[in-house]
């Protein structure tokens, strides 16, 4: 079946603008993470949904930083006023709620100039 | 505060030696993953480790889980030049994965 899918795959913008990243989950998979991935190191993580419960929004970094994700489907991370310190590789997994195994997409290359 | 350290960072040995990937942590985990990543692509699941001691075995890989669940280690029998690759342990939490600083491998031919 389709993995997980992430759009676009790069991202170029300029220090200022709005960016929105797009997550498309394997489906029936109830739960999404977003995590932020910077050159050469692990990841970090964002925020995390689980149906339709309150997402966990912890690891978010700044007011800057939003996600929304539709019942159990897509999802979009939303940057604000992009920083060159936002440049970074975004990267979406999915799971189902009670499996240890996440699948992730191929992630989102941000660079902000 | 980075929970999970990974040793060493880089690795560069020949094809067919043997190498050890280390992931300390001082915090307990329900579970410990292995993935390994490509350039351009998301982390790939290699394993999951869910019992304290327990040894898994995936062809020339050999995962282990320590006794206390802090730690693990992953174990490359006669490494190839297709294990190349940033190598990332992740402790399982509640609902949360913690991810481990890296070690980035490269074998060469």
């Amino acid at each position: 079946g389709a993995g997980v899918s992430q759009s676009p795959s790069n991202k170029v913008t300029e220090k200022g603008k709005d960016v929105e990243l797009r997550c498309d989950p394997i489906s029936g998979h109830t739960a999404l993470y977003w995590y932020r991935q910077r050159l050469g190191q692990g990841l970090e993580f964002l925020i995390y949904f689980q149906g339709n419960s309150a997402p966990d929004k912890s690891g978010l970094p700044s007011d800057r930083f939003s996600a929304e994700r539709t019942g159990e489907s897509v999802s979009t991370l939303t940057i604000q006023r992009t920083q060159q310190e936002d440049s970074a590789v975004y990267l979406c997994a999915s799971s189902y709620a009670t499996s240890y195994e996440q699948y992730f997409g191929p992630g989102t290359r941000l660079t902000v100039t | 505060t980075q929970l999970l350290e990974q040793s060493p960072q880089f690795l560069s040995i020949q094809e067919g030696e043997n190498l050890t990937v280390y992931c300390n942590s001082s915090s307990v985990f329900s579970s410990l993953q292995w993935y390994r990543q490509e350039p351009g692509e998301g982390p790939v699941l290699l394993v999951t480790v869910v019992t304290g001691g327990e040894v898994k075995k995936l062809k020339r890989l050999t995962f282990q889980f320590g006794d206390a669940r802090k730690d693990s280690s992953l174990h490359i029998t006669a490494a190839q030049p297709g294990d190349t690759g940033l190598y990332l342990c992740a402790g399982h939490r509640t609902y949360k994965y913690i991810f481990g600083t890296g070690t980035r491998l490269k074998v060469l031919a």
